[in-house]
């Protein structure tokens, strides 16, 4: 079946550190992944994805790259900020009507 | 103008009475989804509509149903509430059933005593 794995949280981080979340995935066929980002309070919403193998997704000074010989898409920062601070979830689509597949969500929190 | 809202944002009942959570999107968009998020904040996909009819069913017990009026709206009823049910309830739509895309609502947090 479809799966996301996530790296567990929490991770705390300085301002200005260089953040990284990994996720690996697991899927037959060709999925398209995501990261979406859950601000304290809030709904998800859509940080950035990559619909095919090698193709970078970006927002904000986040990215991520689609590795299908590692099926990998880990989240990196080169320098994160406290408003940053929120739980990210790595998650895929692969042809089932918009079933989103979510990994268990990474805590981040930036102090200054 | 908020693009998808549910209401109510917080909903505290008995175990054993039935609730309603309502939600509406102004996007524009066919489809719209049901989302549960747990205290580990995990989030699973319960149901999708796709211009009013049914799509996805995942496996949720029927005491939870879904009613559609119209593309703009999914409600989500529980009936005989248990303490499992205790949770965050997300709202979320996208421009088609591929759901490349999906807006999210701010959540509902039902709290079931």
């Amino acid at each position: 079946g479809n799966s996301v794995t996530q790296m567990e949280g929490p991770v705390t981080l300085s301002e200005e550190a260089f953040l990284t979340i990994n996720c690996t995935y697991t899927a037959t066929g060709y999925p398209s992944l995501f990261w979406y980002v859950q601000y304290p309070g809030e709904g998800l919403q859509l940080l950035l994805k990559a619909t095919k193998a090698d193709d970078k997704g970006s927002n904000k000074g986040f990215e991520a790259t689609y590795r299908k010989e590692t099926t990998s898409f880990h989240l990196e920062k080169g320098s994160v900020q406290v408003s940053d601070s929120a739980v990210y979830f790595c998650a895929l689509i692969n042809n089932q009507g918009g079933k989103l597949i979510f990994g268990q969500g990474t805590e981040l929190s930036v102090k200054p | 103008d908020t693009a998808v809202s549910q209401t109510p944002k917080y909903l505290v009942t008995q175990m054993g009475n039935d609730k309603s959570i309502k939600c509406e999107q102004n996007l524009g968009h066919d489809t719209m989804y049901w989302y549960k998020q747990d205290s580990k904040k995990f989030l699973k996909i319960m149901f999708s509509y796709n211009n009013k009819e049914l799509i996805i069913n995942e496996t949720v017990p029927n005491r939870f149903s879904p009613k559609s009026p119209d593309k703009a709206h999914l409600n989500l009823h529980i009936n005989s509430l248990e303490l499992g049910d205790s949770a965050v309830y997300f709202c979320a739509s996208s421009q088609d059933s591929g759901g490349n895309i999906q807006y999210f609502g701010a959540g509902t947090r039902l709290s079931v005593l």
